[in-house]
């Protein structure tokens, strides 16, 4: 099963206007990372939090981390044309004898002029 | 240029011929690992290398064999598809002890079983 969701599956909005995204898990982890992906092509990393950390910022990007609600949000302020795209949370949960990525099902956002 | 390089980008193939898609990375990379994107279902993982000869299985590895003789390079290997096996296939390396640093990608190959 996926260890994260993102929440909304869609989303629609306008140019310069904030766009949040949510993801939540369901095992510990020791990090939280956020990629995007343009339609069709090779995911591209965003952001990495690690557990111990509540916020993080990046440029436009804003994420946030509460582990004791296994749940991460992603912000990204003053959207453009541009961030159209999916975006997809990923965990780093201890599997067997080392750790591996899963990735959620993923937010597609579509801004428009 | 740092890059995770796939072939072929696009493949269309018929049920139970054995096909290998090629993944080479040029960043010296300990970690990589193969992920099937569908829709509805995101990206789950088939199989993951933590360095030369060590793989491990990931969410999905039924129907899918890897290797790693060298440390650049991650075939992923069909031995008799299934159109069920149809689906975007990413590569992905890593620099990390484990996945915890950003994972850089492939740009995809997308393959049709028929």
């Amino acid at each position: 099963s996926q260890q994260g969701e993102e929440d909304p599956q869609a989303l629609s909005i306008q140019e310069g206007e904030n766009a949040t995204m949510n993801c939540s898990y369901k095992t510990s982890i020791n990090n939280l990372q956020w990629y995007r992906q343009n339609s069709g092509r090779g995911l591209v990393h965003l952001i990495l939090i690690r557990s111990n950390e509540r916020e993080k910022h990046s440029g436009r990007l804003r994420v946030t981390l509460d582990t004791s609600k296994k749940s991460s949000s992603l912000l990204i302020t003053a959207s453009r044309a541009a961030d159209t795209a999916s975006y997809f949370c990923a965990t780093d949960a201890y599997g067997g004898t080392a750790s591996k990525l899963t990735f959620g099902t993923g937010t597609r956002l579509q801004v428009t002029l | 240029e740092a890059q995770v390089t796939q072939n072929p980008r696009y493949l269309i193939t018929v049920t139970g011929k054995k096909l290998t898609v090629t993944c080479s990375q040029n960043m010296n990379h300990e970690y990589m690992s193969w992920y099937r994107q569908d829709p509805g279902l995101g990206l789950r993982q088939i199989y993951y290398s933590m360095n030369v000869e060590v793989t491990d299985k990931g969410d999905v590895p039924e129907g899918y064999k890897v290797s790693r003789k060298e440390k650049r390079n991650f075939p992923l290997i069909l031995e008799s598809p299934s159109p069920n096996q149809t689906s975007l296939y990413f590569c992905a390396s890593n620099p990390g002890q484990g996945w915890d640093t950003e994972a850089f990608f492939g740009q995809g190959t997308r393959l049709t079983v028929v």
